[in-house]
């Protein structure tokens, strides 16, 4: 089955430590997406990718950082200097061809991490 | 600059129709989006509008106006689980790429 996974689930860590968030998706993609959610808020962009080896800020990318060295994978960092890390983490993809295929994102099913 | 507005609270009772505005402002409109969120969960795809009029799919219609910057997401034969969140998202090219902007989103509560 084609999707986007997100691993794992729930993550916990002690303030000031750095932690990647994974995202693989098997639906050969070429955009790929990252948002924060907060408790009664909508999604905001962190940092996005058209293609490989090639990404950009955000909307709130400070304290964040990504790479995307294949095409299925764009792992998030959050790093120490993220003030408020605690929050829901969603990646998303696109086909980024022109036609009806590239209206949509699909999402993972996000990681709560919870900075202690 | 950029901005979506879309109430946070409807409640309906079941088998109503309900009918969820969002109003937004962009530079660089290409097509409004609504998902689905059920708490806890990823938001899942309904609906896409990039020219003006009304998108039907089931029970679920969703409507364009561009020179208003308005759009709508209209709920029929509600059931209780259409309890969730909508979030009415924008995507943007004025950057050269396309980026999606979200409203906050919409918690609709369905009654019995």
């Amino acid at each position: 089955d084609g999707g986007i996974t997100q691993s794992p689930k729930y993550l916990f860590r002690k303030e000031g430590q750095n932690v990647t968030l994974s995202c693989e998706q098997n639906l050969n993609h070429d955009a790929m997406y990252w948002y924060r959610q907060d408790p009664g808020q909508g999604l905001r962009l962190i940092y996005y990718s058209q293609i490989v080896n090639d990404f950009q800020k955000g909307d709130i990318a400070e304290g964040y950082s990504v790479s995307r060295e294949k095409k299925e994978s764009f792992p998030l960092t959050v790093t120490s200097a993220q003030k408020n890390p605690t929050a829901f983490y969603l990646c998303a993809s696109r086909d980024g061809t022109s036609g009806i295929k590239d209206n949509e994102q699909f999402f993972g099913p996000g990681t709560r991490l919870t900075v202690l | 600059g950029q901005n979506i507005d879309q109430p946070t609270e409807m409640t309906a009772t079941e088998g109503a129709i309900v009918q969820i505005n969002c109003t937004y402002q962009t530079s660089g409109f290409n097509g409004l989006f609504w998902y689905q969120q059920h708490a806890g969960e990823a938001p899942t795809f309904l609906s896409y509008n990039v020219l003006d009029g009304l998108e039907e799919k089931g029970r679920f219609s969703s409507f364009l106006s561009r020179s208003k910057g308005y759009s709508y997401l209209l709920l029929k034969e509600l059931q209780m689980k259409d309890s969730a969140s909508y979030l009415c998202a924008v995507r943007d090219q004025s950057s050269g790429t396309y980026k999606y902007i979200f409203g906050t989103g919409t918690r609709l509560k369905v009654l019995a």
